[in-house]
């Protein structure tokens, strides 16, 4: 059964650092992985999706690897700011499926 | 262009009501899904659909029932609601057979049974 985990559960930091949230996964047969980020009360907003075949997508800030042999992938924040506070979620689909599962998230605080 | 629509937004129930839990996409995506969000436990698939008439179980599908007569609507039942079903429940689509398989979600129920 795959497991992921997401390293760490909290992190608080000051604005402007860049930082660095942690997934990994235990099973390598993997279709993609998938980074959301959920806000208090609301929905999952997708920001990076990285098929099995692709070592990194970036978006803006945001920069996510994937390392499949090893079972893992890390989400970059640079210059992390107030509005970035968030819980970011790590799933994974197997192949040929859509059926996500996730890990239990990184929830961010970015002080002013 | 909706997204992924989800009703309602909020719903308080008895132990032992029934009730319908509605979504619905507007992008023509074959696959639509049912998550539960608990604290502790993150979210978890009860059931999934690939397309108009074919259902499955996820990892946590007891009392729970889905069917789907529609590519665009995926309704999730409580038959008999249990306070174990207190949770924030997630619907998500995407489409099948393209090398993108990225998910969208709907806001979520916020479902409380007393």
């Amino acid at each position: 059964k795959q497991e992921v985990t997401q390293i760490p559960a909290a992190l608080s930091v000051p604005e402007g650092e860049n930082l660095v949230l942690n997934c990994s996964f235990t099973d390598s047969a993997i279709y993609n992985l998938q980074w959301f980020r959920q806000d208090p009360g609301k929905g999952l907003t997708s920001l990076l999706l990285i098929q099995s075949s692709q070592r990194e997508q970036t978006s803006g800030r945001l920069n996510a690897s994937l390392d499949k042999s090893s079972g893992r992938s890390t989400l970059y924040i640079a210059a992390s700011q107030p509005g970035d506070s968030a819980t970011y979620l790590c799933a994974v689909t197997r192949s040929g499926y859509s059926t996500l599962t996730f890990g239990k998230g990184t929830m961010l605080l970015v002080s002013p | 262009n909706a997204g992924v629509t989800q009703t309602p937004k909020f719903q308080v129930l008895k132990t032992g009501q029934s009730m319908t839990l509605q979504c619905a996409q507007d992008m023509n995506h074959e696959y639509m899904s049912w998550y539960r969000q608990d604290p502790g436990m993150g979210l978890r698939l009860i059931h999934y659909s690939v397309g108009a008439g074919i259902t499955d179980q996820g990892e946590v599908p007891n009392g729970y029932n889905v069917s789907r007569s529609t590519t665009e609507d995926f309704p999730l039942r409580l038959l008999s609601a249990a306070p174990s079903q207190t949770s924030v429940y997630f619907c998500a689509s995407s489409y099948i057979g393209l090398a993108d398989y990225e998910q969208y979600f709907g806001p979520g129920t916020r479902l409380t049974v007393t």
